[in-house]
This record gives C-alpha cells, sequence and structure tokens, in this order.
C-alpha cells in the first residue's frame, strides 16, 4: 500500500515559469512533510519542510503548501531554473512509532528547459 | 549537516555471491538507516542500525539477507546475501542529524546482478 503518492512521473517547465510537483498522502498520522531532490549519482539531498501545523511554508524560490483536509501537498518554484532539473521525492513522517520512519513516494522528475 | 561516504559507488555482481557496502559519518550518530529504491520505486526503508545493538529490520526484510554491522557511532555496513537479479537495486544509506529534517544520505551504491 503506497501511502505517499506521486502520480505524474514526470514533469517539463519553460525555464522561468512555475513548476508545481504535487504529492498525496493517505496516513492520517503523518506529521512532517518533506521534499527532497536528487541528481544522477547523488543521494537525495533535503529541500523543505512543512510541519500538520502550517499550510504553507516558504524558502526562496520553492514554497510548500499543505492542504490536510484533502491529504495533499505540493512543491512550488518560481522561477524555474534548468539546474532544477532532478527527481523530486516527496516524504512524510509521523511523531511515534512505526509512522516516525520516512516513507518516500515514488518521486518526480522535473526537467526544466532553457 | 553530516557528511555521508558511502562505497561502493557502483558493482556488477554474480548471482550467489554477497556485496557488502560501506558508510562512513563524519560524525557520531546514534541511528544510521539503510534504504533501497528498485528501479521505479521509491526509497524503502531496510532497517534502523543503532550501535551496539542488532538492527531493526522493517516487513519484508530479514537479517540473513541483508545482515547489518555498527561497531561504532561513525560507521555502518549493509550486506546483500546470496544475491540475484532481483535485487538490483539502489541501496542509500542515511543518518538522522537534526530531527526529521535533517535526514543526509549518501551518494547510494547502484548494485546490478547478473
Amino acid at each position: 500500500d503506497q501511502q505517499v503518492k506521486q502520480n505524474s512521473p514526470s514533469l517539463s517547465v519553460q525555464e522561468g515559469r512555475i513548476s508545481i510537483l504535487n504529492c498525496d498522502y493517505t496516513n492520517s498520522m503523518f506529521d512532517y512533510f518533506l521534499w527532497y531532490k536528487k541528481y544522477p549519482a547523488e543521494g537525495p539531498t533535503f529541500l523543505i519542510s512543512i510541519s500538520s501545523i502550517k499550510d504553507k511554508n516558504e524558502d526562496g524560490r520553492f514554497t510548500v503548501f499543505l492542504n490536510k483536509s484533502a491529504k495533499h501537498l505540493s512543491l512550488h518554484i518560481v522561477p524555474s531554473q534548468p539546474g532544477d532539473s532532478a527527481v523530486y521525492f516527496c516524504a512524510a513522517s509521523g511523531i511515534t512509532g512505526a509512522n516516525s520512519k520516512l516513507t518516500f513516494g515514488k518521486g518526480i522528475t522535473l526537467s526544466v528547459r532553457p | 549537516s553530516a557528511v555521508i561516504s558511502q562505497k561502493p559507488s557502483r558493482d556488477i555482481c554474480q548471482r550467489g555471491t554477497s556485496l557488502t557496502i560501506q558508510c562512513q559519518v563524519d560524525s557520531q550518530v546514534t541511528m544510521m538507516f539503510w534504504y533501497r529504491q528498485q528501479p521505479g520505486q521509491s526509497l524503502t526503508l531496510i532497517a534502523t542500525a543503532n550501535q551496539g545493538s542488532e538492527a531493526t529490520y522493517e516487513s519484508g526484510f530479514v537479517i540473513d539477507k541483508f545482515p547489518i554491522s555498527r561497531p561504532n557511532l561513525t560507521f555502518s555496513t549493509l550486506t546483500v546475501s546470496n544475491m540475484s537479479p532481483e535485487d538490483s537495486s539502489i541501496y542509500l544509506c542515511s543518518v538522522n542529524g537534526r530531527g526529521h529534517y535533517g535526514y543526509t544520505f549518501g551518494s547510494g551504491t547502484r548494485l546490478t546482478v547478473v
């Protein structure tokens, strides 16, 4: 059972435009949501996160939105740059017990066209 | 955040053999995590390794197949035993530096079993 779903495997965006990466989850015990970025031949690197008590978190060009009622979060990148081309993983975790481990989605491959 | 050195970066192995993957962290950490990413799939937690105790394995993973060592607070190994082509994956180690927001990953080991 996939508890974190990234239903779109890929996204292509023109440089300078907005990239919107979506993620859905099914476990209502998740309290923290994270986005990781992965380049080929490298491990994932932490990008941005959001706690369930917030609905928005912004860090420079990156903003994550959380809609708890819909169990949906999205990552907005504005403006998109060619260097943003990578695989983006959505991850979630709870506070205690089995939910405290990170659960990842399958990832979205973002391509930013110059 | 912690810096992780993981090796080998890639290997091609014969079925029935074993491969040991090493992770060295530049600081002492309590827990180290081992993940697997099969082609087209999400990162899946294999086990959590604590220094001085046996690793805790996730459902679907067993110690005989994936023995783990954790001899000190900066080092861990994962062995993939009696390999089959289905074990072809990327294997990653990770540490938790500053709560959920500080998960750092090694660069990964791309394993191909032929």
